[in-house]
């Protein structure tokens, strides 16, 4: 069985720029919940999704958004891109947002 | 403010012997208590998890211990193999959004 897949897995941006990151989940979860992590911390929680709405947030600025689509799959994107977002961005998913949540492999997301 | 505390950045242990990785929290809302590996240019797997009705769940060579009025969880690993050489995060369940808050990390080195 596929796990969750995030595509790109690398990506090279130059601050001001926007990107958009994907997540397919599990097949049959419905619950879409994206984290950030930077070098030496833990993951930070961005935001999560349930049924195509969002059901958490995190501490981010509003260049962060989100959406999930009717099959479930679900973008993140970042506008104004700055050196600070260069980070691994991972999609976790689970049946209805409950525990565990089971994660992708993330993307590495590069600040230039 | 930080809401997790895993204080060993790094363990060495030897292979056969027993490795115990610590967490504190400050949160007493918190009610499901997850550890979580993570191998370089991977995403976190789920390991074990416990909820707050308990104080021990055992999975295998994986216990985890809570501790509630010391606000302490552990995680035991016995007996330690060098395939378990990885860092490994404390994970708690935030609240109504089922948010995870994540430690900062402990990087165990199983040595042959």
């Amino acid at each position: 069985d596929a796990g969750v897949t995030q595509s790109p897995t690398h990506l090279i941006k130059t601050r001001g720029q926007q990107v958009t990151l994907r997540c397919s989940p599990i097949s049959g979860h419905k619950s879409v919940s994206w984290y950030q992590q930077v070098l030496g911390q833990g993951p930070q929680f961005i935001f999560q999704y349930y049924e195509k709405e969002e059901r958490g947030r995190g501490n981010f600025p509003d260049r962060f958004s989100a959406r999930q689509f009717p099959n479930y799959s679900s973008e993140l994107n970042v506008n104004a891109l700055l050196l600070g977002d260069s980070a691994l961005y991972l999609c976790a998913s689970s049946l209805t947002g409950d525990q565990p949540q089971h994660f992708g492999d993330g993307t590495r997301l590069s600040i230039l | 403010d930080q809401q997790v505390k895993q204080n060993s950045p790094s363990l060495s242990v030897q292979e056969g012997r027993i490795s115990i990785l610590n967490c504190d929290y400050t949160n007493s809302m918190f009610d499901y208590f997850l550890w979580y590996k993570k191998y370089p240019a991977e995403g976190p797997t789920f390991l074990i998890s416990i909820s707050s009705i308990k104080d021990k769940n055992e999975d295998g060579r994986f216990t985890v211990f809570l501790n509630k009025s010391a606000k302490h969880l552990s995680l035991h690993i016995v007996p330690s193999q060098p395939g378990d050489s990885a860092v490994y995060f404390c994970a708690f369940n935030g609240g109504a959004t089922n948010k995870l808050i994540f430690g900062t990390g402990t990087l165990l080195a199983v040595q042959p």
